[in-house]
């Protein structure tokens, strides 16, 4: 099956910092990528959608300027977490699909990235 | 939004089929009706997907009700493995990009 990997799997950060998540699509190219944040004991949250080539669409509530999205490539799509704080502390993960296409676009999940912010 | 409603938790015994419900009732013509699961600190993982027909796959089957209003996933076997919190709704499917979004999910146990 797909695999979709994230990298790092865990970072631990000072406030006022920048971090950058990484996540691949390894044997399938990705038309689109999405990423989805998950604080304790709560559901994901889509926090974006993330075409190749063109700019992120924010869902309503996310800043842009603090998640920076970029998608260059077909397999590659990076979060990057502007200056940092406490409250950003969460689980991201991203996800791929091929596509679109007729039917059902399954989507593949990465392992996640825990992010704590000191 | 379509809104979904799932209980938000259920218990199984090892070895018993596992029946999860799902309602919703808003759901268009074009959209399928997904499950995913994650199991604790993991990422979503897909477990089936239907249009208007019942689907079985090796990891569940998925019962849609005629009026497409409601579902219900069966693992037919459940195991330990199989404690996680599981996802159902409404997914836009052909040439959409549509989103996939997650309600609050079912924390199934499956108990000794």
């Amino acid at each position: 099956g797909a695999v979709v990997s994230q990298h790092p799997s865990r970072v631990i950060c000072k406030s006022g910092t920048s971090v950058k998540i990484e996540c691949r699509s390894l044997d399938f190219q990705a038309t689109t990528m999405f990423w989805y944040r998950q604080f304790p004991k709560q559901s994901l949250m889509l926090m974006a959608t993330s075409n190749e080539g063109s700019k992120a669409t924010y869902e309503q509530g996310v800043e842009k300027d603090k998640f920076l999205i970029n998608h260059a490539s077909l397999t590659l799509s990076t979060l990057t977490v502007t200056s940092a704080h406490p409250e950003d502390s969460s689980f991201y993960i991203c996800s791929a699909r091929v596509g679109p296409s007729g039917g059902y676009n399954e989507q593949f999940f990465g392992p996640g990235t825990r992010l704590t912010v000191l | 939004d379509a809104k979904t409603t799932q209980p938000p938790s259920m218990d199984c015994a090892e070895g018993r089929a596992a029946n999860l419900p799902c309602n919703h009732s808003t759901i268009s013509g074009n959209e399928y009706v997904y499950w995913y699961r994650q199991i604790h600190s993991q990422g979503p993982q897909y477990i089936i997907h239907g249009l208007k027909n019942n689907e079985t796959n090796e990891m569940a089957s998925l019962i849609i009700t005629e009026d497409r209003k409601s579902s219900t996933l069966i693992l037919p076997h459940a195991t330990l493995r199989d404690t996680a919190v599981y996802y159902c709704g409404p997914h836009a499917g052909g040439t959409s990009y549509g989103k996939l979004t997650f309600g609050q999910g079912t924390i199934l146990t499956v108990h000794p």
